[in-house]
């Protein structure tokens, strides 16, 4: 079965920096792979997928995400944080054999002034 | 055009009761998916439905069970409720065939067990 680590639960930036959130899965067959955010209180919202078409991927309010497979990764990052960005953030990892998604424990991205 | 929409928001049980959660999927998703986010956890698949069968299930024990309805709808039951059942509780929907397609979520159950 396929599974995803996100490496640090919680990552702090000020304003304007760069923003890195990293991710590792483990696949037995090529994956499919997906940033989410989720807001206090809400389900979760897509940024970004990769599904086996360009290795860097654009999404949503700025974010991008590279597919490298030597290194099993799928790191999110956005040039300029923004306070808006402040969330919970999901790596996942999908079978596109079954449209199984399993998530990653998340990491809580804060953003001082 | 509607997103995926649970209900109830919020329910408060007692332990060893009883709770069905419910769910309609977007509209032309014909999959529907369950997890469990405890809080500050990341989303724990329960199991997944499509055709009106259990397709997928993850680790949970036999006390979760589902059904999905011909309109696509979905149930998540769970019985004799522990205080570890508390969580928010996520519906996704899916088209099956899409496989590529990314999940639509619902805001979730947030599910209280005293």
């Amino acid at each position: 079965a396929q599974s995803v680590t996100q490496l640090g639960s919680h990552v702090s930036v000020s304003e304007g920096a760069l923003v890195l959130l990293r991710c590792n899965y483990s696949s037995s067959v090529p994956p499919y792979l997906f940033w989410y955010v989720q807001y206090p209180n809400q389900g979760l919202q897509l940024l970004l997928k990769y599904t086996s078409a360009a290795t860097l991927v654009k999404g949503i309010n700025g974010f991008e995400a590279e597919f490298k497979k030597s290194e099993t990764s799928f790191h999110l990052t956005k040039p300029s944080a923004h306070m808006s960005d402040a969330a919970e953030y999901f790596c996942a990892v999908s079978d596109p054999r079954n449209n199984d998604m399993r998530f990653g424990a998340g990491t809580r991205l804060t953003v001082k002034p | 055009d509607a997103g995926v929409t649970q209900s109830p928001t919020h329910l408060i049980k007692t332990r060893g009761q009883q709770v069905t959660l419910r769910c309609s999927p977007k509209s032309g998703h014909d999959t529907v998916s369950w997890y469990q986010q405890a809080l500050g956890q990341g989303p724990q698949f329960i199991f997944q439905y499509y055709e009106e069968e259990e397709r997928q299930r993850g680790n949970f024990p036999d006390r979760f069970s589902g059904h999905q309805f011909p309109n696509y709808s979905s149930e998540l039951n769970v019985n004799a409720l522990l205080l570890g059942d508390s969580a928010l509780y996520l519906c996704a929907s899916s088209f099956f065939l899409d496989r590529d397609d990314s999940y639509t979520f619902g805001s979730g159950t947030r599910l209280t067990v005293v």
